[in-house]
């Protein structure tokens, strides 16, 4: 029963380098959800997705882009990476009705130099 | 825009006391909230879920609860100890979108 599975778990990115952050989960989740960290600071809305083929911007956007090919992978893509995406990377996952609650995965942590 | 507030940001009790961490919110308009827990270095994990209908959910010496029309919830830690020590967020579920306080960091000491 692996729930939502991130990789890599961490790394180390040059300025200007791009890099996909993967995640998957295998509960047939309709909605999925990408949060990045900063320390000491609660989950920031990047990236979500309401079915396959279907993904919106949370309220931080900027330097990524997300796909959503099928259920069960949401795929995160950094473009041209600058110090300020050093942060820690979550995926989630819910089945979208309300009433359920949501499941996270352990985490990318991501550093630009 | 739901804007979400937890306080104290940090708090430090001795081990065996009961305590309470507060969480607000600005829209009413939710369909569920969330408590979880985040140990230093690693990801969340869910404790309480509690359905916009219910009033409180409660877990072993946890109990969360609810109160949509003044914009609160509760967490309540009874009989704390040192294992308790970590940062404790809710998170509140309206539309599509899930969102976080910035957490309340706990350290209990033994």
């Amino acid at each position: 029963n692996a729930g939502v599975t991130q990789t890599p778990k961490f790394r180390i990115l040059k300025i200007g380098q791009s890099m996909t952050l993967q995640c998957a989960q295998d509960m047939n989740h309709n909605y999925m959800y990408w949060y990045r960290q900063d320390p000491g600071m609660g989950l920031k809305l990047i990236y979500y997705s309401v079915g396959a083929g279907i993904t919106d911007k949370g309220e931080v956007p900027n330097g990524y882009n997300v796909s959503r090919s099928t259920t069960e992978d949401f795929p995160l893509r950094l473009e041209l990476a600058a110090p300020s995406q050093t942060s820690v990377y979550f995926c989630a996952s819910s089945f979208g009705q309300e009433s359920y609650g949501y499941t996270f995965g352990s985490g990318t942590r991501l550093t630009v130099v | 825009k739901q804007e979400v507030t937890q306080i104290p940001a940090a708090l430090s009790v001795p081990e065996g006391e009961n305590l309470v961490l507060n969480c607000s919110f600005t829209d009413s308009a939710i369909y569920n909230l969330q408590w979880f827990r985040q140990d230093p270095g690693k990801g969340l994990t869910s404790l309480l879920l509690i359905q916009s209908s219910q009033r409180e959910q409660t877990s072993g010496r946890l109990n969360a609860s609810l109160d949509k029309s003044s914009g609160r919830s509760t967490l309540y830690i009874a009989a704390s100890q040192p294992g308790d020590s970590a940062t404790y967020l809710c998170a509140l579920t309206s539309g599509s979108r899930l969102t976080f306080g910035e957490g309340t960091q706990l350290t209990v000491n033994p």
